[in-house]
């Protein structure tokens, strides 16, 4: 389809495991957005692309999480070192502008045990 | 900073109920407002949005309108469908701030036959 994947959809991990997560935008969406949501809550913001740059990671709780969008399209955001706190759904959205609607994907749920 | 606040949920209606789901916001410069909508399993998805003070966003028989004055922005339906359970996410991009998109804690709409 044409809109926003993720995978994997869940992701089991022991904690101390490192774990990566994969976004595909929308393709020609020059904006994307990483948000962590825990169970109850809305989406936090975690970083923000535009093409390959990195313009804002003011979101990323430590410096376990590292994301990374080297060609401008597929972006994977990292997280070391996985504690149980890590544990929530991790949200991508693609959009053609920061200010523009968001389209997001369905999710990775990380369990982290 | 920016914030929003959405009244908490589940709202429980029987179908063709009205329905309005409360959403106040703070922000330090000119904001979009946005509905998204997730339905279960599924990503985030735009229901409506306004961009300016009295603007009024519609889709699918939702609306909401831009107050300024009460800043807020609440969710309207005449008359809500099983179809429309699903949990509904205001949200806020300040145009004149951070570009970084903020949501509220989101309202769980559970619709009875």
């Amino acid at each position: 389809g044409a809109g926003v994947s993720q995978s994997p959809r869940y992701k089991v991990a022991k904690r101390g495991q490192d774990v990566a997560l994969r976004c595909d935008p929308i393709s020609g969406h020059v904006s994307l957005f990483w948000y962590q949501q825990a169970l109850g809550q809305g989406p936090e913001f975690l970083t923000y692309f535009q093409n390959e740059a990195q313009l804002d990671k003011s979101g990323l709780p430590s410096d376990r999480f590292f994301a990374e969008r080297p060609e401008g399209s597929v972006s994977t955001l990292k997280i070391q070192r996985t504690q149980q706190e890590d544990s929530a759904v991790y949200l991508c959205a693609s959009t053609s502008g920061p200010l523009n609607e968001q389209f997001f994907g369905p999710g990775t749920r990380l369990t982290v045990l | 900073g920016d914030s929003v606040t959405q009244m908490e949920g589940p709202v429980t209606l029987s179908e063709e109920a009205f329905l309005i789901i409360n959403c106040t916001y703070t922000a330090t410069g000119y904001p979009s407002l946005f509905w998204y909508v997730q339905y279960p399993g599924e990503g985030l998805q735009l229901l409506l949005k306004a961009t300016k003070a009295d603007d009024k966003g519609s889709n699918k028989g939702f609306e909401a309108t831009y107050r300024k004055e009460t800043t807020s922005f609440h969710l309207e339906k005449g008359s809500v469908q099983v179809s429309d359970s699903a949990v509904y996410f205001c949200a806020l991009s300040d145009q004149g701030g951070s570009y970084i998109p903020t949501f509220g804690r989101g309202t769980s709409l559970i619709v009875h036959p």
